[in-house]
């Protein structure tokens, strides 16, 4: 089955940078790959998806970008604020009914 | 919060006992999920429900069992609790199974000592 790899396990930026989230799949048959975040005591919620037809996507402060011949994929999330610290996590999936999650990363974002 | 109801939000139990969760949607979303969220593993899928009396197993179904006799509601069983069922546990639907995205719960928490 699938496996996603997420790095780094943890980062931390000052408010205003920019802040870059990594992550591979292994399975190439993946076409659909959404990125969460979970704020403390709560579910994760989708911010933005891109699919394997596409190479990036931006919404606002944050854009992802995949590049489907390495396997890999980024969420990158300009003029951090503070509000932006939470735990973000990766996911790929091929058949909708088998998303693999990476395992996370939580941001903080220091004022 | 995409109208989903877990409950209960927190409960401690005791190894060997027998625990329910309930998923409750109010939006007639065909596909629902059970999740378990653990440090250092992310989500992984424990079943899946494509229909009421539709399941299936996800990467992580051993020890637990689910039932839908109803589309709102999905029930996640662990038939006699173990210590490393201790877990958050989150249920999710996916609103457009074109899109593949899913709405998550505010999750369950679990701790079997």
């Amino acid at each position: 089955g699938e496996n996603v790899e997420q790095h780094p396990s943890t980062l931390s930026v000052q408010e205003g940078d920019s802040a870059v989230i990594k992550c591979t799949y292994s399975d190439s048959a993946s076409n659909y790959f959404p990125w969460y975040k979970q704020e403390l005591g709560k579910g994760p919620q989708l911010i933005i998806d891109i699919r394997s037809n596409v190479g990036e996507k931006k919404d606002q402060r944050i854009a992802v970008t995949l590049n489907k011949t390495a396997k890999h994929f980024s969420l990158h999330i300009t003029e951090t604020q503070p509000e932006d610290s939470a735990v973000y996590f990766c996911a790929a999936t091929a058949n909708n009914n088998d998303m693999r999650f990476g395992a996370g990363t939580r941001l903080t974002v220091k004022p | 919060d995409a109208g989903i109801t877990q409950s209960p939000r927190h409960k401690v139990t005791e190894t060997g006992t027998p625990v329910t969760l309930r998923c409750h949607q109010t939006e007639n979303h065909r596909y629902m999920y059970w999740y378990r969220q653990d440090p250092g593993h992310g989500l992984r899928l424990i079943h899946y429900s494509y229909g009421v009396k539709d399941t299936d197993k996800g990467e992580v179904s051993d020890g637990y069992s689910v039932s839908r006799s109803k589309t709102e509601d999905f029930l996640l069983t662990l038939e006699s609790a173990t210590s490393s069922q201790t877990s958050v546990y989150f249920c999710a639907i996916n609103r457009d199974p074109n899109t593949g995205e899913l709405f998550f719960g505010e999750g369950s928490r679990l701790t079997v000592l």
